[in-house]
C-alpha cells in the first residue's frame, strides 16, 4: 500500500516547455487535488476532481489543466511553463470532503521553471 | 482578505509551554475544518479533525466557533518534536488551506 505517490519528484522547465505531473494513489478514493505550496505560504488549490472523469477549478488553476481519466490517476498538466509557475506541487486524495475525510498527500514534486 | 487566515507567527516557546493557534475563515459555508502538519515543507500530515463539539486527541485540543468563525488549535505541555508548521484548512466544497504558523519549541 504505496497511499499517494507522485512523479517526478523533481524537474527543471524551460520557459514554454510543457511537461505533465503524475499523482497516483491506492486508496480507492474519490476526491483527488493539485496544490502548490510557494516559500512562505500555504498550499493553494489549483484543480481537484471529485470522482473519476471529473474535474473542477480551484483557486489558482490559470496555466494549468487536469484529467482523471481512471479514478487511481490525476494528471497535472502545464502546457507553456513560465517561471512564476516556479513552486513545490503536492497531490493529495481522500474519500470525501466530510469532516471525517482526510486528505492524504504525496511527497511533492519540486519544479523550477527557468 | 484572504478565505482562512493564520497568524503567521513564529511562535518560539520553551518545552513544557501551552501555546493556542487559532484560523478564522470567512466562507460561512464552510462544512469542514482540519488542521494539519508540515516540517520542514514535506507533505502536510493530518494533526486532527475539528469537530463543532470540540475535540481533544492526547495534548493537543480543537475547537470549532461557527458564530465567530474560527477554529483553535491547543498544544499543552509543548514537546521540541513539536516544532513545525501548522495549517488550517476550511472546506466548503472545495477546500481552503490557511498560510500555516510555525512552532518552533525550544529545550
Amino acid at each position: 500500500n504505496a497511499g499517494v505517490t507522485q512523479t517526478p519528484k523533481f524537474r527543471v522547465l524551460k520557459t514554454g516547455q510543457s511537461m505533465t505531473l503524475l499523482c497516483a494513489q491506492d486508496m480507492n478514493h474519490e476526491y483527488m487535488y493539485w496544490y502548490r505550496q510557494d516559500p512562505g505560504m500555504g498550499l493553494r488549490l489549483i484543480h481537484y476532481s471529485v470522482g473519476e472523469g471529473t474535474t473542477a477549478k480551484g483557486e489558482v488553476p490559470d496555466g494549468y489543466n487536469v484529467s482523471r481519466l481512471k479514478k487511481q490517476n490525476f494528471l497535472l498538466g502545464l502546457e507553456s511553463a513560465a517561471p512564476s509557475q516556479t513552486s513545490v506541487y503536492f497531490c493529495a486524495s481522500s474519500w470525501g470532503a466530510d469532516s471525517t475525510d482526510t486528505q492524504y498527500f504525496g511527497p511533492g514534486t519540486r519544479l523550477t521553471v527557468l | 482578505r484572504k478565505e482562512v487566515e493564520q497568524d503567521p507567527g513564529p511562535f518560539n516557546v520553551p518545552e513544557g509551554a501551552t501555546v493556542a493557534f487559532n484560523c478564522t475563515y470567512s466562507n460561512s459555508a464552510s462544512q469542514s475544518f482540519f488542521w494539519y502538519r508540515q516540517d520542514c515543507r514535506k507533505e502536510p500530515k493530518l494533526l486532527m479533525s475539528v469537530y463543532s463539539s470540540g475535540n481533544e486527541d492526547g495534548r493537543f485540543t480543537a475547537q470549532l466557533n461557527r458564530a465567530s468563525q474560527y477554529i483553535s488549535l491547543l498544544i499543552r505541555d509543548s514537546k521540541l518534536s513539536d516544532s513545525a508548521t501548522y495549517l488550517c484548512v476550511a472546506i466548503a466544497g472545495k477546500s481552503t488551506f490557511g498560510d500555516g504558523t510555525t512552532l518552533t519549541v525550544k529545550p
